[in-house]
């Protein structure tokens, strides 16, 4: 079972649409969630973190977290063909020890 | 603040030869990590150092190594490159200090074996 999953996808929305992404994780001690996205030949990017149970909202983009169920969401409200990228979930379960999942392919179609 | 440089970036090498690459975090970062991005394994954890020593390591083989000298700057090495080498190796700063210290990623070297 690897550390981190995610769907490949890939996830099509029209644009103005939610997109949601999701991610789950096998470790239990896991403490801190990170978001990343990754455009085509480009690296990774942060978009959002977030540590505790609830939700985290920045501009268009909200986190989710639910420890109990080992999961990890992100919404990206209004969406628009500029954040048509893969999206990667990370999970530092251990100090400084960062998983990341396989990434899902978010299109957003015009 | 300047984020994290990595160089070269793009680089060409043949089989059985060797290869450095450079990385300098954030300023005030003191751990670096090291990633290979390869379209069908995604990424792949290489190493971690913190204030010069190797704090995590990955699965790789002995010919991937690496240091991070006294201002946390790093270098990677490859030795006896074979062509499954070729990928984009990313280098990632982080305070190394506290779980919410999130990686913050260089723009990456890539690698072509041939």
């Amino acid at each position: 079972q690897k550390e981190v999953e995610q769907n490949s996808g890939p996830l099509s929305v029209p644009e103005g649409a939610i997109a949601s992404l999701n991610c789950t994780y096998s470790d239990r001690g896991s403490q801190s969630f990170f978001w990343y996205r990754q455009y085509s030949g480009k690296s990774p990017e942060l978009i959002m973190s977030i540590y505790s149970n609830g939700d985290k909202e920045d501009g268009r983009f909200t986190a989710q977290l639910n420890k109990a169920s080992q999961y990890v969401s992100l919404l990206i409200r209004d969406s628009q063909p500029s954040d048509s990228a893969t999206y990667l979930c990370a999970v530092n379960s251990n100090f400084n020890k960062f998983y990341f999942g396989s990434g899902t392919k978010l299109n957003v179609k015009p | 603040k300047a984020g994290v440089t990595q160089t070269p970036r793009y680089l060409i090498k043949t089989r059985g030869q060797q290869v450095t690459l450079s990385c300098s975090p954030i300023s005030g970062h003191r751990s670096v990590s090291w990633y290979q991005q390869t379209p069908g394994q995604g990424l792949q954890f290489l190493f971690e150092y913190f204030s010069e020593t190797q704090r995590n390591k990955g699965n790789f083989p002995g010919r991937f190594s690496g240091r991070q000298f006294s201002n946390s700057r790093s270098e990677m090495n490859v030795s006896t490159l074979e062509l499954g080498d070729s990928a984009l190796y990313l280098c990632a700063s982080s305070s190394g200090q506290g779980v919410i210290s999130p990686l913050h990623f260089g723009n990456g070297t890539r690698l072509t074996v041939t």
